[in-house]
């Protein structure tokens, strides 16, 4: 199963509006990560929030941790058509090899 | 970008014939991964090195073996391609923060086709 299970599946949303990404999981973690990946790249960092960090900000970014209920929520703040992506949560138990598992992923579409 | 690069970047091949994947790091970091990429499952990991000779199995190693004889170099190796190993692959690398792993880094992925 899943550690990590991002919700909604897809948001289609106006340039401009904010955009909502959450992320559950079913295991006490190190830290959770966010990712983005354009179609056909790799993915690439955004964000990282420790388990005794609540909420983290980057630009236009915020992620939230809510460690009682086992979720993170990304929010993007007036969206832009770049931002047209898929995004991945990812979560890192304790322990120095412990692995990241990621999501399935969100596919955000941001019409101009 | 971090120094990740993977090669070759797409390849096509047939049943029953192996296949090396090769990720190569200049940032000297301690930790290399493979994952394969398919549609409806995200991202899998299939191995990951903790360090030179050091490799664990991840949720998909079935079918796959792994070499990492020096510190910049991962390989993934699949003995005898199915048509079920059609995927994206990519390797990603990280290195240690406070006695944990930190950020992962993407490559650019391969694209491998086996018919």
């Amino acid at each position: 199963s899943q550690q990590g299970e991002e919700d909604p599946q897809a948001l289609s949303i106006q340039e401009g509006e904010n955009a909502t990404m959450n992320c559950s999981y079913k295991t006490s973690i190190n830290n959770l990560q966010w990712y983005r990946q354009n179609s056909g790249r790799g993915l690439v960092h955004l964000i990282l929030i420790r388990s005794n960090e609540r909420e983290k900000h980057s630009g236009r970014l915020r992620v939230t941790l809510d460690t009682s209920k086992k979720s993170s929520s990304l929010l993007i703040t007036a969206s832009r058509a770049a931002d047209t992506a898929s995004y991945f949560c990812a979560t890192a138990l304790t322990g120095a090899n412990s692995k990241l598992t990621f999501g399935k992923g969100i596919t955000l579409s941001v019409r101009p | 970008d971090a120094g990740i690069t993977q090669s070759p970047r797409h390849k096509v091949t047939e049943t029953g014939t192996p296949v090396t994947l090769r990720c190569h790091q200049t940032e000297n970091h301690r930790y290399m991964y493979w994952y394969r990429q398919d549609p409806g499952h995200g991202l899998r990991l299939i191995h990951y090195s903790y360090g030179v000779k050091d490799t664990d199995k991840g949720e998909v190693s079935d079918g796959y073996s792994v070499s990492r004889s020096k510190t910049e170099d991962f390989l993934l190796t699949l003995e005898s391609a199915t048509s079920s190993q059609t995927s994206v692959y990519f390797c990603a690398i990280s290195g240690m923060r406070g006695g944990v792993q930190d950020t992962q880094y993407f490559g650019p992925g391969t694209r491998l086709t086996v018919l």
